[in-house]
């Protein structure tokens, strides 16, 4: 089953809007992960907070932890039609050599120019 | 800096025939590899990992495997398509975190394919 689940599925906003997306997932974890994909592409990593930060920034991009309720956000601020993509939550966790990371799926979301 | 390449784009293959597809990464050592598999509007379902030359672990029992020849290569494959194969086929690659703090995955820009 999967871990992350995005909430909304799909967000259509007008350019210079912000835009909130959240995520959930069931089990413990060590991290908490948010990638972009455009269509027809590759993902793109765009932040990971770990299980003891609460909050992190890069540029417009704003990501919350709460470990209690198993939710994490994403909000970009002052959208831009370039940030027209899905968005993909990852949880992960420590599994022997490696991380076992479990994706959601999606948040589709429109920034109307 | 790291790059991961994966050919190709796209492919449109017949029910029957057999598949290869190939990634490799440069400017790492001893990465963590992962193929995923993306249905059209869905999430990824992790396929295949690999922590080394010749581990490979899969995560779904499937008409496909996996190989680790080298340390940067990793290969998909199946000896005959099913129609269910089709999809968007991933490569990623991350530190192997038992040394290196893990920042994420990295990941090849796909391949779609198609089986008729």
């Amino acid at each position: 089953s999967q871990q992350g689940e995005e909430d909304p599925q799909a967000l259509s906003i007008q350019e210079g809007e912000n835009a909130t997306m959240n995520c959930s997932y069931k089990t413990s974890i060590n991290n908490l992960q948010w990638y972009r994909q455009n269509s027809g592409r590759g993902l793109v990593h765009l932040i990971l907070i770990r299980s003891n930060e609460r909050e992190k920034h890069s540029g417009r991009l704003r990501v919350t932890l709460d470990t209690s309720k198993k939710s994490s956000s994403l909000l970009i601020t002052a959208s831009r039609a370039a940030d027209t993509a899905s968005y993909f939550c990852a949880a992960g966790t420590n599994s022997g050599g490696y991380q076992k990371v479990t994706f959601g799926t999606g948040t589709k979301l429109q920034v109307i120019p | 800096s790291q790059t991961i390449h994966q050919w190709p784009a796209t492919l449109v293959q017949p029910v029957g025939s057999p598949l290869s597809l190939e990634c490799t990464v440069e400017g790492t050592s001893n990465p963590n590899l992962y193929w995923y598999r993306q249905a059209a509007g869905r999430g990824l379902q992790l396929l295949f990992y690999s922590v080394g030359i010749g581990q490979i672990s899969s995560e779904v029992p499937q008409n496909l495997s996996a190989s680790r020849p080298q340390d940067r290569q990793f290969i998909l494959s199946s000896k005959k398509l099913l129609l269910s194969d089709s999809g968007f086929y991933l490569c990623a690659w991350s530190v192997f975190s038992l040394r290196r703090d893990f920042y994420g995955y990295t990941f090849g820009s796909g391949t779609r394919l198609t089986v008729v």
